[in-house]
């Protein structure tokens, strides 16, 4: 089932401007995981953030968490070309040594000069 | 260099035949995965393994069947069962409960 569902799915913005992605979710969760794809490439991690913590940067990325509310947002700072991606959010639950991540349906996210 | 290696990056199969991915890696991980994408949507599980030897079943495991009889690879097959089989199919991996994953380039299977 897919837990994660991002808002917007798609959006525009110009490069130098700031983007913002927001995720919701259903259940409890060990940590969410914020990934980028890019066109017909597999995905590649940007930034976990823990249950218990309610910010954290890498970057230009900042992620935020509310677990009250069940969401999670990814804020790209000065968006740059190379940006241009679709972006996923993961929730993951632990299960011995593995992480069973659930995703959701992506935000694509266009830069433009 | 560490990382995971997916073949072959497209494969056609005509609709009735059993198809094999294969997924390889060296990060000496011990857990992999299998997802699958379509068009405009996220990632299901399909299988993942914890270790050598063992595997469970993800959301969506019905007509697929995976092995772990190497650390290293994770090779899935799409059985004919399978009935709508044509998407994008990713591996991963990871090192340990809760660690994020690392993905392949992905595989694009085509069935007619």
């Amino acid at each position: 089932s897919q837990q994660g569902e991002e808002d917007p799915q798609a959006l525009s913005i110009q490069e130098g401007e700031n983007a913002t992605m927001n995720c919701s979710y259903k259940t409890s969760i060990n940590n969410l995981q914020w990934y980028r794809q890019n066109s017909g490439r597999g995905l590649v991690h940007l930034i976990l953030i823990r249950s218990n913590e309610r910010e954290k940067h890498s970057g230009r990325l900042r992620v935020t968490l509310d677990t009250s509310k069940k969401s999670s947002s990814l804020l790209i700072t000065a968006s740059r070309a190379a940006d241009t991606a679709s972006y996923f959010c993961a929730t993951a639950l632990v299960t011995g040594t593995a992480s069973k991540l659930t995703f959701g349906t992506g935000t694509r996210l266009q830069v433009t000069l | 260099d560490g990382g995971i290696t997916q073949s072959p990056k497209y494969l056609f199969r005509k609709e009735g035949q059993n198809v094999t991915l294969s997924c390889e890696q060296n990060l000496n991980h011990d857990a992999m995965y299998w997802y699958r994408q379509d068009p405009g949507q996220g990632l299901r599980l399909i299988y993942y393994s914890q270790i050598v030897n063992d595997f469970q079943k993800g959301d969506i495991a019905e007509g697929y069947s995976v092995s772990r009889e190497k650390k290293e690879s994770f090779p899935l097959t799409v059985t004919s069962a399978q009935k709508n089989p044509t998407a994008f199919y990713l591996c991963a991996s990871s090192q340990t409960g809760g660690s994020p994953l690392h993905f392949g380039n992905g595989t694009r299977l085509t069935v007619t």
